[in-house]
Parts: structure tokens; C-alpha cells; sequence
């Protein structure tokens, strides 16, 4: 079976610039993720999908960052302008079951650098 | 408070060695909980669950304290391959998963 797939693995940007993030969830998951990982944290809940609606949106930086979902399957994630801050791991996640770890699998991750 | 915190270690232990990391949370209405392992520069990756009566996995037991709000992983007989960072979560019901910083584990030779 294969897993979420991301792209790129890798960005740097100069800080006001814009980034943009895809991600392909498991074929079947219903339920997407977007997680913010810092260096030396753990991973921070940014959006939830379940198909193509908005779940949670609380933890996502509305002035800079937006993600769609559009035919509730492939994702995007992007940030405008990107600050310096924003360096971070962005890992894309699905499951079949909302909230339930057992069925959740994560993407490799986008490793973005902001300069 | 933090919502989940963990000692950021890095623990050093010997391989053969047991070692254990704890994990507190901050609200008491947490149900589900979890070890993550996440190794240097990849995705994290569920360990096991983590039950009030406790599971054990092969080397690797949990154990949840409600009362106490802390959850904990033993791993015994440490192999260099267990090097990495141990990540806690808990999830209130079938809503979000809240990850803590991570305990990293260094098992040497």
C-alpha cells in the first residue's frame, strides 16, 4: 500500500517570499493533517480535514498560512509571506479514523528553511 | 502548564541497559494515549498505545497513572537500534492528537 506522499521534501526561501506544499493522502483516508514540527518539538496540529471540510483550524496562522483540499483528496498547504519563524518540518498526516493513531500514517515531511 | 511535557534528555544509556520515560499532561479529560517513535530526520511512527492497565510490547511495557496524570515507558534490554526520540500524546476522545517535545534515547555500544 503505498504512503502519504509530500513534495517537495526540501525548500528554501529568502523570508517574504511564498511556499507552497502538497500532500497525497493514503487512498481511502478520509481524514488529512497538516503538522508544524519545530526543531527540538514535537509535532503541532496546524489543519484538520475530514474529505474536503475544515475540521480544526485553531493552531493555523490565518494571516500567513491557508490549505485547501478540494476534491477531499490531494492537499496543499501554503504561507505568504513566510517569516523566518516558519523554518520547520511540515509533515502531512491521514487516517482512516479521525483522531485514532492506529489508523494515521505520516508523510516524509517537507523540511523548509527560511533565510 | 504544557499540555504534555516530557524531560528532553538525551538519555545515554548502554546497550543491554533498562531505561524509562516519563510523560505528565496537563488535562485531566485526556482519554487516548500514545508513545511515538520518531527517528533523526524522519516521520514519527506509533509505538503502541498505551492502556490504564498497562501493555506490554516485546521490550517495551507502558504504563498510565490517571490519577497522577503521567504516562511512562520502560524499555528493557536497550539495542543501539532503539535510538531515537520518544514521543508522548494524548488525544481527548477522537479529536486532535497533542504531541509532546520528546525524550530522545541514545544507546551506545
Amino acid at each position: 500500500e503505498a504512503g502519504v506522499a509530500q513534495s517537495p521534501r526540501y525548500k528554501i526561501i529568502e523570508k517574504r517570499q511564498s511556499v507552497a506544499f502538497w500532500c497525497n493522502p493514503i487512498s481511502g483516508h478520509a481524514t488529512l493533517y497538516w503538522y508544524q514540527q519545530i526543531l527540538g518539538q514535537g509535532p503541532k496540529l496546524l489543519i484538520q480535514f475530514q474529505n474536503n471540510g475544515v475540521v480544526d483550524d485553531s493552531q493555523l496562522p490565518k494571516d500567513r498560512f491557508s490549505a485547501e483540499r478540494l476534491k477531499g483528496v490531494d492537499s496543499t498547504l501554503k504561507i505568504q509571506p513566510a517569516k523566518l519563524e516558519d523554518s520547520a518540518v511540515y509533515l502531512c498526516a491521514s487516517s482512516l479514523v479521525a483522531g485514532r493513531p492506529e489508523t494515521q500514517y505520516f508523510g516524509p515531511g517537507t523540511r523548509l528553511l527560511v533565510l | 502548564r504544557k499540555e504534555v511535557e516530557q524531560d528532553p534528555g538525551p538519555f545515554n544509556v548502554p546497550e543491554g541497559a533498562t531505561v524509562a520515560f516519563n510523560c505528565t499532561y496537563s488535562n485531566s479529560a485526556s482519554q487516548s494515549f500514545f508513545w511515538y517513535r520518531q527517528d533523526c530526520r524522519k516521520e514519527p511512527k506509533l509505538l503502541m498505545s498505551v492502556y490504564s492497565s498497562g501493555n506490554e510490547d516485546g521490550r517495551f511495557t507502558a504504563q498510565l497513572n490517571r490519577a497522577s496524570q503521567y504516562i511512562s515507558l520502560l524499555i528493557r534490554d536497550s539495542k543501539l537500534s532503539d535510538s531515537a526520540t520518544y514521543l508522548c500524546v494524548v488525544t481527548k476522545g477522537y479529536s486532535t492528537l497533542t504531541f509532546g517535545k520528546g525524550t530522545m534515547l541514545l544507546v551506545s555500544p
